[in-house]
């Protein structure tokens, strides 16, 4: 009965450097999503996705960062080239297909990637 | 821009006694309204959901309401204890099949001994 895992849970980055975040929605789950939280500040939308589709990456800025959701493993947020402004939780969530589920679409949350960029 | 804002940053309560937490929205109402609950380092934890067309929910010591006149839900915990004590976010979905939530900031609730 796993929830949704997120790996890894702190990430220390240099500035320049890449960063790679990776999370495995729940068993059944075929809709991630992720999302952003600074510091002292609210959880932030990046991207919606389904199996080998972006959805929604309305949230997600226009350089730099990338997400993919393969039909096989794990969806992945990618930060090329971290600057300190980066340094943030990033929560991933998933759900299931719409109309499942007891609450219809509740989403689940991860523990979250904790990146830190020095 | 559709904003939700959770008044207090921080509210303290007794032990024992009811918690209330305020969310407000603006522009047109959500679809729906969910409360979640977030210990420090750790992921939001789903608590409640209510619909537009919903007034009241309950679940234990939890009720949620959603009054669309005021714009604004209300989050109460009855008979508050300790391990109560976290922040509590609120959030709005623009409508069902798309999760894309805007949260709000939070309220840090503390129960007191």
């Amino acid at each position: 009965n796993a929830g949704v895992m997120q790996n890894p849970r702190h990430l220390v980055r240099r500035r320049g450097q890449e960063a790679r975040l990776r999370c495995s929605p729940m068993k059944g789950h075929s809709h991630v999503y992720w999302y952003r939280q600074l510091p002292e500040e609210g959880l932030k939308f990046m991207v919606y996705l389904q199996k080998e589709n972006i959805i929604d990456e309305s949230g997600m800025p226009k350089e730099r960062f990338s997400a993919e959701f393969p039909k096989e493993g794990p969806s992945i947020l990618r930060i090329q080239q971290v600057v300190r402004g980066d340094s943030a939780a990033y929560f991933c969530a998933s759900s299931p297909p719409s109309g499942a589920g007891s609450f219809g679409h509740t989403i689940y949350f991860g523990e979250g990637s904790w990146l830190t960029v020095v | 821009s559709q904003k939700i804002e959770q008044n207090s940053e921080a509210l303290n309560i007794q032990e024992g006694k009811t918690a209330t937490l305020t969310c407000n929205y603006t522009n047109y109402s959500p679809a729906y309204l969910q409360w979640y609950r977030q210990d420090p380092g750790r992921g939001p934890v789903f608590l409640l959901l209510i619909r537009e067309n919903e007034k009241e929910k309950r679940k234990e010591r939890l009720k949620v309401t959603f009054d669309t006149t005021l714009k604004q839900s209300l989050f109460h915990i009855t008979a508050s204890q300790p391990a109560d004590s976290a922040t509590y976010l609120c959030a709005r979905g623009l409508n069902f099949g798309n999760e894309k939530l805007t949260f709000g900031t939070g309220t840090r609730l503390t129960i007191i001994p």
